[in-house]
């Protein structure tokens, strides 16, 4: 069973509207971690955010925010007024043990938005 | 500048044809890892080093090999055993090797492999 369901495949906006990329995952465990990462053109992925189970507080750096829900597994992203910068491919990532006992994420299909001028 | 760097960035063969991928990085960071990219598909883990001279196969290693005799580097084979090579392969590092290490990965701009 996929571990990280990025339902959205892609995303088309105009600049200045809003837009929300869903993530739900699934996992036994009661620690884990979810991660957002941004992959722009040019290929790499840049780290956006990292939230562990046991803190459900939502967050807001700049236009971006995110929204934490252990009651639907959910782990939204909502960016608010896009700007034709923020166009790149989104994953959602879960970290949970593995065996061993090491924590490695395990990616979602990724959304592409693509923000129009 | 501090990073990774993934080379070369585009690389053709033929089939049958093992290929090499390099990853290098000077963030002194322990781990390494190789993941590959096919559209729609997300990230998939091939293989990782949580340290030097060790490494463990991820989800999908078979047709790859990989080594670690030094920190900084972390290169991948595709041998020819691997029957759909053509794909996007990313590099990434994270701080520590320690298994309860949670934190972030960091990633190179990775290599696009195509079999012709």
């Amino acid at each position: 069973a996929q571990k990280v369901t990025q339902a959205q495949t892609e995303i088309s906006v105009v600049e200045k509207e809003d837009v929300t990329l869903d993530c739900v995952y699934e996992t036994r465990d009661t620690t884990y971690y979810l991660f957002w990462y941004k992959q722009p053109p040019s290929g790499e992925l840049v780290f956006l955010i990292r939230r562990n189970s046991f803190d459900e507080q939502n967050e807001i750096s700049g236009r971006y925010s995110w929204n934490f829900q252990k009651s639907t597994s959910s782990f939204n992203f909502t960016i608010t007024a896009s700007q034709v910068v923020d166009s790149a491919v989104y994953f959602c990532a879960l970290s949970e043990a593995r065996a061993g006992g090491s924590y490695i994420p395990t990616f979602g299909r990724g959304t592409s938005l693509i923000v129009h001028p | 500048d501090g990073g990774i760097t993934q080379s070369p960035k585009y690389l053709f063969r033929k089939e049958g044809q093992n290929v090499t991928l390099s990853c290098e990085q000077n963030l002194n960071h322990d781990a390494m890892y190789w993941y590959r990219q096919d559209p729609g598909q997300g990230l998939r883990l091939i293989y990782y080093s949580q340290i030097v001279n060790d490494f463990q196969k991820g989800d999908i290693a078979e047709g790859y090999s990989v080594s670690r005799e030094k920190k900084e580097s972390f290169p991948l084979t595709v041998t020819s055993a691997q029957k759909n090579p053509t794909a996007f392969y990313l590099c990434a590092t994270r701080t520590s090797g320690s298994p309860s290490d949670t934190g972030e990965l960091f990633f190179g701009e990775g290599s696009r492999l195509t079999v012709l």
